[in-house]
């Protein structure tokens, strides 16, 4: 079974801040993607990620993928209130077919 | 509506009695996951259908628990005699592709909360 990991798993920061969450596994997958849920609602895709060492950026958030796709962070650069929510990062196995899902990073951006 | 849209957003079952909870996709979508979130929790996987082939239901936790999509487009997840511990926020994604096209992003549904009394 595949697993991964999240961490931390609760953040507060003030406006403004800069914040990294992580997502490490031990096994290798050839996509990982990144969600974010607000309550009440379902998860959101913010990027994909399937190339070792691949880094993409979406406005104030930087996605990484590691060298050996075990392993990816997400960054954020001032963050806003907005980016309040449910930070989950899903590994995608080669045929598609089953997306396993990290527990979440609960990031909470105080006014 | 274009996005996936599922019912009934909440149930209130009594332990021991059956419910159905449904999904549309998002119309001409191959793909169709079902995933169970626990409160606080990330999803878990529970079932995959590729049109109206059931391709894996290694994820369901019980055989309680029964999927079907026979027209390859709504689909509806059943649990019967249902317990305590089947509480959870149910959600329902498609995507656009199939296998091998392992990049395809997934468009989850608001989900079905489930309680369990």
């Amino acid at each position: 079974t595949q697993l991964l990991e999240q961490s931390p798993q609760f953040l507060s920061i003030q406006e403004g801040e800069n914040l990294t969450v992580y997502c490490n596994s031990s096994s290798v997958f050839s996509s990982l993607q990144w969600y974010r849920q607000e309550p009440g609602e379902g998860p959101v895709l913010l990027v994909t990620v399937v190339t070792g060492g691949e880094v993409k950026k979406l406005k104030r958030l930087t996605f990484q993928f590691g060298d050996a796709r075990k392993d990816s962070s997400l960054h954020i650069t001032a963050a806003q209130p907005g980016d309040t929510g449910l930070y989950l990062c899903a590994g995608g196995d080669n045929y598609g077919q089953n997306f396993v899902f990290g527990p979440g990073t609960r990031l909470s951006v105080l006014p | 509506g274009a996005g996936v849209s599922q019912s009934p957003r909440y149930k209130v079952a009594k332990r021991g009695q059956d419910v159905a909870l449904r999904c549309d996709p998002i119309s001409g979508h191959v793909s169709l996951f079902w995933y169970q979130q626990a409160l606080g929790q990330g999803p878990e996987f529970l079932t995959y259908f590729q049109n109206e082939a059931q391709l894996d239901k290694s994820g369901l936790p019980s055989d309680r628990f029964f999927a079907e999509r026979p027209e390859g487009s709504v689909s509806t997840l059943k649990i019967q005699r249902t317990q305590q511990e089947d509480s959870a926020v149910y959600l329902c994604a498609s995507s656009l592709g199939s296998v091998g096209v392992n990049t395809g992003e997934l468009f989850f549904g608001e989900g079905s909360r489930l309680t369990v009394l």
